[in-house]
């Protein structure tokens, strides 16, 4: 079965861009998670998805940020404009709808210049 | 907010020595305590995770312990190996899928052979 997985494994952008992540989550799993983690740091929530909607957004930084589930199956995190704090590493989870036992994907770490 | 403390932020065992990680919690509510290993290049993977109706649980080398009226617990690693090092992060949730977690901010383990 394939793991969760994220697109793309680096990101390189200057400030004022804008970035997409991607997260293909393990077939079947309702919940969808994003994280982000500064070097140095703890692994911040951002959201939680429960299928195609947002169960929880309480730790998204700010309206630059917009994470869409169109579907209930993969997601997006878009940057936009992307400034020098956002970066860092972003990782996307999930689990299947009854249990809270994640599975992580490999991470996006985004650099902004 | 709820939040997760973590110490030490930096662990160095010789190999064969025992180690071990300490977290303290917030959330009253939390019932659901995992901990994920991340080696270095390579996405957290679950390695033990802990509920709050037991105290204790045991897998192998590793051991979680749980003291909820103290809002405290650990990860207890024993006759430590070079593969054990990496960054160990303990984290607080809810057992039902729905809930975010929250995540201390690591712990770098070092096992010199």
């Amino acid at each position: 079965e394939a793991g969760v997985t994220q697109f793309p494994s680096h990101s390189v952008i200057e400030k004022g861009q804008t970035v997409t992540l991607r997260c293909d989550p393990i077939s079947g799993h309702d919940n969808l998670y994003w994280y982000r983690r500064v070097m140095g740091k703890e692994i911040k929530f951002l959201l939680h998805f429960v299928k195609e909607s947002k169960q929880d957004e309480s730790g998204m930084p700010n309206n630059r940020f917009l994470a869409e589930r169109t579907g209930g199956t993969y997601s997006t995190l878009k940057v936009q404009p992307a400034e020098l704090e956002d970066s860092g590493v972003y990782f996307c989870a999930s689990s299947q709808a009854d249990t809270n036992e994640q599975f992580f994907g490999p991470g996006t770490r985004l650099t902004v210049l | 907010g709820e939040n997760v403390e973590q110490h030490p932020s930096t662990l160095s065992v010789q190999e064969g020595d025992s180690a071990v990680i300490k977290c303290t919690y917030s959330d009253s509510a939390s019932n659901y305590f995992p901990w994920y290993k991340q080696e270095l290049g390579k996405r957290p993977q679950l390695i033990i995770d802990i509920r709050s109706n037991v105290g204790e649980k045991k897998d192998q080398r590793i051991a979680v312990t749980l003291n909820k009226t103290a809002k405290h617990f650990s990860l207890h690693i024993t006759e430590t190996q070079p593969e054990d090092s990496a960054v160990y992060f303990c984290a607080a949730s809810r057992a039902t899928g729905g809930f975010k977690t929250i995540f201390g901010a690591g712990t770098r383990l070092f096992v010199k052979a």
